[in-house]
């Protein structure tokens, strides 16, 4: 069985700083991937960013990366120069066979 | 990326009706699947419908309750059978991926509100 855990409800982040998001996970698959979801107050899963179990190098996409710690079973997404518009739920999801497996979730608001 | 549509986008319905979510994709796609997230919570995955046979149901969703059709390779339903208020949630399908790729992309969603 595979789960995965985000501690942070809520984050407060000024404008213009970097936030990061905490996201642990437990599997038994030797291969997995990982993926970042923000969803916004429409409601819609707006997919971020992916991490393979395999990939040697962090993933990154434009303000977003992501510090994946295979051995910790880590897989943080870090927003840079957050903008007003990155106010939304952020969820760490792990992929199984296409089904996915997501965390809690974190409540993100950005402060002018 | 896979342009994925959803109808109706909300609906308000009584109890003990059914509402039949439909989902669209602009591409042939293998895997669909089924998610629900109620109220606060985060997404739980209902089914997985995949063309030319029978969807495959998590724990605690059976066919009678969210009945699951994929006729082609663009397009699936779901059905919420008898309404309830516990049934008030966001309905999202999803495409899963292809090949070698590994994207998945999420419908906008279908907003269900049961009196």
């Amino acid at each position: 069985a595979q789960k995965i855990t985000q501690t942070q409800p809520g984050m407060f982040v000024q404008e213009k700083e970097a936030v990061t998001l905490d996201c642990t996970y437990d599997t038994s698959d030797p291969s997995y991937g990982l993926f970042w979801y923000k969803q916004p107050s429409s409601g819609e899963m707006i997919f971020l960013i992916y991490q393979g179990s395999y990939d040697q190098q962090n993933a990154t996409e434009g303000r977003y990366s992501l510090n994946f710690q295979k051995a910790r079973k880590s897989a943080n997404l870090v927003i840079s120069a957050s903008q007003l518009g990155d106010s939304a739920m952020y969820f760490c999801a792990i992929d199984s066979w296409g089904k996915l497996q997501f965390g809690a979730g974190t409540q993100v608001v950005v402060t002018p | 990326s896979a342009v994925i549509s959803q109808k109706p986008s909300r609906d308000i319905c009584q109890r003990g009706t059914s509402l039949t979510i439909q989902c669209q994709v602009d591409s042939q796609v293998t895997m669909m699947f089924w998610y629900r997230q109620q109220p606060g919570q985060s997404l739980t995955l209902i089914a997985t419908a995949n063309q030319g046979s029978e969807a495959t149901y998590e724990s605690g969703f059976v066919i009678d309750k969210f009945p699951i059709s994929r006729p082609n390779l663009t397009f699936s339903t779901l059905t919420v059978s008898n309404l309830s208020p516990e049934d008030s949630s966001i309905y999202l399908c999803s495409v899963g991926p292809e090949g070698q790729g590994y994207e998945q992309y999420f419908g906008p969603g279908t907003r269900l509100t049961v009196t």
